[in-house]
């Protein structure tokens, strides 16, 4: 079956580390995103990506990085100028412009500094 | 910029109860797609359901429906015979036809279904 997959589930990060979480699917989506989530907040973007080789700033990206080299892979480095990365993370992917079918999301992955 | 407002941070309704969870929007654009996903607690985000702003008649998805009102700019979400799997967070998105395609989310509303 087709689908979004995250992983790890839970990762934890030391202060001063980068981390990176995978994010990967077999959609043949061409548009994938990253999504912080925290109690109250929502959900905000970090990083969108409507092609390969080409991303986008969303409204939180400050401390974070990613790249698409793949259409199947999006990952996600949470890097350590992220002053307050305890969050979950969620990736999507839709079918791209003029296909407003909404997001299909991955199961997302918990991150905690220790 | 899109905004997209739920005012009930917390919500509950009995088993079998009808609840209506509201959301208002903020946009200049004509046409649009407004969504509503829900989050039980595994927190998978699983779509509800879909409208297209052009369509005037509201969407429906088995138990769940929608009200919406353009000039108003207001979607709310009707879940009818609640029952305990309903248990979960609920957001409102939205979604411009063209562009960058991002979903704009709520900051959602808890639905507690009691037994």
């Amino acid at each position: 079956d087709g689908g979004i997959t995250q992983s790890p589930k839970y990762l934890f990060r030391k202060e001063g580390q980068n981390v990176t979480l995978s994010c990967e699917q077999n959609l043949n989506h061409d548009a994938m995103y990253w999504y912080r989530q925290d109690p109250g907040q929502g959900l905000r973007l970090i990083y969108y990506s409507q092609i390969v080789n080409d991303f986008q700033k969303g409204d939180i990206a400050e401390g974070y990085s990613v790249s698409r080299e793949k259409k199947e892979s999006f990952p996600l480095t949470v890097t350590s100028a992220q002053k307050n990365p305890t969050a979950f993370y969620l990736c999507a992917s839709s079918s791209g412009p003029g296909q407003n079918y909404g997001y299909t999301f991955g199961s997302g992955t918990r991150l905690t500094v220790v | 910029a899109q905004t997209v407002t739920q005012s009930q941070p917390e919500m509950s309704v009995q088993e079998a109860e009808t609840v209506t969870l509201s959301c208002t929007y903020d946009t200049s654009e004509s046409n649009y797609y407004l969504f509503w996903y829900k989050q039980p607690p595994s927190r998978q985000m699983i779509l509800v359901i879909r409208q297209e702003a052009y369509k005037q008649q509201n969407a429906t998805e088995n138990r769940f429906s929608v009200n919406f009102q353009k000039a108003a700019k207001s979607f709310s979400l009707k879940i009818s015979d609640s029952q305990l799997g309903d248990t979960a967070m609920y957001f409102c998105a939205f979604n411009s036809q063209g562009g960058s395609e991002k979903l704009v989310f709520g900051k959602g509303t808890k639905l507690t279904v009691n037994p």
